[in-house]
């Protein structure tokens, strides 16, 4: 079975501080790892993916397989990157469904 | 381009009663997904349709659910007999060929 777990439900950060949202998975092979983000009243869009290796609006995420987590980074946070936040997992065995976590909602004070 | 439409964009029943929700997923995009997110529960998988292969309906909660997706297009998911439960916002996702999913909107049910 796949499993995410995010386990922090909200972040608050200052602006200008750093910003790691944790994710980690469960899965028995070589995952997929994605990072996907949810705007106020927009919908739910891709942020990052492991294998692309970049960096989106500022934001990394390493995929440790030994810790078996994907954690997403942001050096310095900023107001526009308050939003919630999925970690998801697609895994070769499962078909191309994704398995989501719980999701972080971070929220970035002035 | 266009991208994932959804409707209707909300969606207030009565419990017992059947709904059908509808996606409409970019031109040529193969892959078409269904989700649930529910507050507690996060975001489920329902049900993956690829191009003219058996559709994956692994995470399809009960047999009250059901979905088609006709001509490999447009794509109607049904609830029968609605249960408060089923209250949720439920997204449709489309892609190339499994890969990036493209969400749309959502459609929010609630089940009175």
């Amino acid at each position: 079975a796949q499993r995410v777990t995010q386990p922090e439900k909200l972040l608050s950060v200052f602006k200008g501080a750093p910003v790691e949202l944790k994710c980690n998975y469960s899965y028995s092979g070589s995952p997929e790892l994605f990072w996907y983000v949810q705007y106020s009243r927009q919908r739910l869009q891709l942020l990052l993916r492991h294998i692309s290796r970049e960096s989106i609006k500022g934001f990394t995420a390493d995929l440790n397989k030994g810790e078996t987590s994907f954690h997403l980074k942001k050096p310095f946070a900023q107001e526009e990157d308050s939003a919630m936040y999925y970690c998801a997992l697609r895994g070769k065995a499962a078909g191309n469904k994704l398995t989501f976590g719980g999701g972080t909602r971070v929220l970035v004070k002035p | 381009g266009a991208g994932v439409s959804q409707s209707p964009s909300n969606k207030v029943t009565e419990k017992g009663k059947d709904v059908e929700l509808r996606c409409d997923p970019i031109s040529g995009h193969t892959a078409l997904y269904w989700y649930r997110q529910s507050l507690g529960q996060g975001l489920e998988f329902l049900i993956y349709f690829q191009g003219n292969s058996a559709p994956d309906k692994s995470g399809l909660p009960s047999d009250r659910f059901s979905a088609e997706r006709t001509g490999g297009s447009v794509s109607t998911l049904t609830i029968q007999r609605t249960q408060q439960e089923d209250s949720a916002v439920y997204l449709c996702a489309s892609s190339p060929s499994g890969d990036t999913q493209y969400f749309g909107p959502g459609t929010r049910l609630t089940v009175l």
